[in-house]
């Protein structure tokens, strides 16, 4: 919805590179999310973060909810993490669980 | 762990039909939420369940949908009366809402032709 602005909308990068993808809130939220939709189509979990930073492989997140947003960083770029990424996050006073996406960015990796 | 699932994954229906749709949320989760997601809107919040009770609504529409959760190893969601605009890949999340154990699985979805 109009409470999480994603962006980029698209990223192209070559193999072995990296960037960041972000999304800022327009409203305090709690906790934030982000997803990979696979092949199938399936919301893959990547991250759940309350606050701070979290690390996975080659990916990393960051969260602030004080200063509105969250990042998720992709170093070493690979072609299978080709795909859609979405964030989501749960908004302070708000159903608790209950996520407001973002309109995804959509990564193709070049070899 | 099967993960959420949902059934089933395609459906077709003509203008005017009910639609069922059907979510198994992963064993021991507490909350179970349903989305939707179309083109021009994205992902949108429709409803969800905590410990079977409905807690919020408000992102159903309110005519034709209707959702349920008569236990706590399934939940439906049901559209009457299909409209073409209902066309759209409906997903389903189970959450064991905890503390920081609220991380939502959600399920690969039924994708919904209203022809």
């Amino acid at each position: 919805g109009d409470q999480v602005e994603q962006s980029p909308s698209a990223l192209s990068l070559h193999e072995g590179t990296g960037s960041a993808l972000r999304c800022n809130f327009t409203t305090t939220m709690r906790a934030v999310q982000w997803f990979r939709k696979n092949s199938r189509g399936s919301l893959i979990n990547l991250f759940y973060l309350a606050s701070g930073t979290k690390e996975n492989g080659r990916l990393k997140s960051a969260f602030d909810s004080k200063e509105r947003y969250s990042t998720l960083h992709i170093r070493d770029a690979q072609l299978e993490d080709s795909g859609t990424y979405f964030c989501a996050a749960e908004a302070e006073g708000s159903a608790l669980g209950r996520l407001h996406f973002g309109a995804g960015t959509q990564l193709i990796v070049i070899p | 762990n099967a993960g959420v699932i949902q059934t089933p994954r395609h459906k077709v229906t003509g203008k005017g039909q009910e639609a069922t749709l059907w979510c198994e949320p992963i064993s021991g989760h507490s909350a179970v939420f349903w989305y939707r997601q179309t083109i021009v809107q994205g992902l949108e919040f429709l409803t969800y369940f905590r410990n079977q009770a409905p807690i919020d609504d408000s992102g159903m529409p309110k005519e034709r949908f209707s959702a349920q959760m008569p236990n706590q190893s399934h939940s439906t969601l049901k559209i009457q009366s299909t409209q073409p605009q209902d066309s759209a890949v409906y997903l389903c999340a189970s959450s064991f809402l905890g503390v920081n154990q609220d991380t939502q699985y959600f399920g690969p979805g039924t994708r919904l032709l209203v022809l």
